[in-house]
């Protein structure tokens, strides 16, 4: 089964520190998503790329987290410097075209103290 | 703003009822819509793609869609305790997920 692999899994981290996630998209997908979820927000749309170009990151904080994609196996969100709000679940996501569904990762679940 | 709505929930039926799941949205250029199942822990996972008016049928599933109303829902039939999750409506042409739907079956 094709899969969508996030590195970390779980993150705990003080503030004030860097935190980078990976995600490694399924292969000949060419659109990927970051996402972040938590109880009071929902699910998040933070960025996304197509084919490795940025096409929108409105949805992040821009002053501290930054998003890029610096090959087709590989897409990265950092979080510098971190703070106790960006504690939640992020999760990667891919999908092969519009009009598919995506392809969710098993997320990554960043705590900061 | 682009929104999705989903009935807040959550929703509780008694095992083998029918389980009814509904999403609004305002986007009237969507094409492509999608429902997810997400196990507590978990990540959400695809179940239900529809992208014409009317029916479509999986198994104990069935997703409705309904352009001129804007409204798309997810039937489950036959529910059993392993539905329970959360339900969340995608709208893909904004990429925007609904809050979802606490769903529990109750033996």
């Amino acid at each position: 089964d094709a899969r969508v692999t996030q590195t970390p899994r779980h993150k705990v981290t003080e503030m004030g520190q860097e935190v980078t996630m990976r995600c490694q998209p399924i292969l000949g997908h060419n659109t990927v998503f970051w996402y972040r979820q938590t109880m009071m927000q929902g699910l998040e749309l933070l960025a996304y790329f197509r084919n490795r170009a940025p096409l929108d990151d409105s949805g992040m904080p821009k002053d501290r987290f930054s998003a890029e994609m610096p090959d087709a196996t590989l897409a990265t969100l950092k979080i510098q410097p971190s703070e106790p709000r960006d504690s939640a679940v992020y999760f990667c996501a891919s999908v092969q075209g519009a009009g598919y569904g995506y392809t969710f990762g098993s997320g990554t679940r960043l705590t900061v103290v | 703003q682009k929104e999705v709505e989903q009935n807040s929930g959550p929703l509780s039926v008694p095992e083998g009822a029918i389980a009814s799941l509904n999403c609004t949205y305002s986007d009237r250029v969507s094409q492509s819509f999608f429902w997810y199942r997400q196990y507590s822990g978990k990540s959400p996972e695809l179940i239900m793609s529809i992208y014409s008016n009317g029916d479509k049928e999986d198994g104990r599933f069935t997703a409705q869609l309904n352009k001129a109303s804007q409204y798309v829902s997810l039937l489950i039939r036959d529910s059993q305790p392993s539905d329970s999750a959360t339900y969340l409506c995608a709208v893909m042409a904004d990429m925007r997920f609904g809050a979802g739907t606490r769903l529990t079956v109750k033996p």
